[in-house]
């Protein structure tokens, strides 16, 4: 079983959908959860990050985690076409320069 | 101004050279990383230096040798290039807190074609 598992997609959704995204993990020691958003041709970006379990929200964007079932999410409200990108997940232990682990990532386009 | 560069941004190389990579962050980060991202996208650490020190070292072949001479750059280089090291390869930056390097700034990538 992968570290982290991440459905690839692509996932093509009408402009205003919500969108969810998910990744599932193995590792119970992972502690920080992070999303990044990788544009075409470019270098990910930090999006939001959330430690333990719990919810956070950020404009239009809500990470959630669920440490239980080893579960993460990333909610899109009124999705745009400026989102359309690769959402990379991302998790790392609290532990002195544990290495992060990203999920394959899912490709995400927004039809206007 | 840009928090993290990479050159070059394409490099086209035959089998069995010679290549580098560099890397700057004006950021003041203590922390810096060298990334591969193959064909599916999958993102995998190669190396980590805090500080001009080796932190992480993952497993990779020793073509691959990365050199910090200061703790704002990281350069790789890569011996006797193989077909399998084509990729997109990003250099990051992140300032540790406790450790933990959770917000990590990411270079615009060298893509790496070998024939």
């Amino acid at each position: 079983q992968k570290e982290v598992e991440q459905d690839p997609g692509p996932l093509s959704v009408p402009e205003g959908a919500i969108v969810s995204l998910n990744c599932t993990y193995s590792n119970s020691a992972f502690q920080y959860f992070m999303w990044y958003r990788q544009y075409s041709r470019k270098g990910p970006e930090l999006l939001m990050y959330t430690y333990s379990s719990g919810n956070k929200e950020d404009g239009r964007f809500t990470a959630q985690v669920d440490k239980s079932s080893k579960y993460i999410s990333l909610f899109i409200r009124d999705s745009q076409p400026s989102d359309s990108a690769t959402y990379l997940c991302a998790m790392e232990g609290d532990g002195s320069y544990d290495k992060v682990i990203f999920g394959p990532g899912t490709s995400l386009s927004v039809i206007p | 101004d840009t928090a993290v560069s990479q050159t070059p941004k394409y490099l086209v190389t035959q089998m069995g050279n010679d290549k580098s990579i560099k890397c700057e962050q004006n950021l003041g980060h203590d922390t810096m990383y060298w990334y591969k991202q193959d064909s599916k996208k999958f993102l995998k650490i190669m190396f980590s230096y805090n500080n001009k020190e080796l932190i992480i070292n993952e497993t990779v072949p020793n073509r691959f040798s990365p050199k910090s001479p200061d703790k704002a750059h990281l350069n790789l280089h890569i011996n006797s290039l193989e077909l399998g090291d084509s990729a997109v390869y990003f250099c990051a930056s992140s300032q540790e807190g406790g450790g933990v390097s959770y917000e990590q700034y990411f270079g615009p990538g060298t893509r790496l074609t070998v024939t």
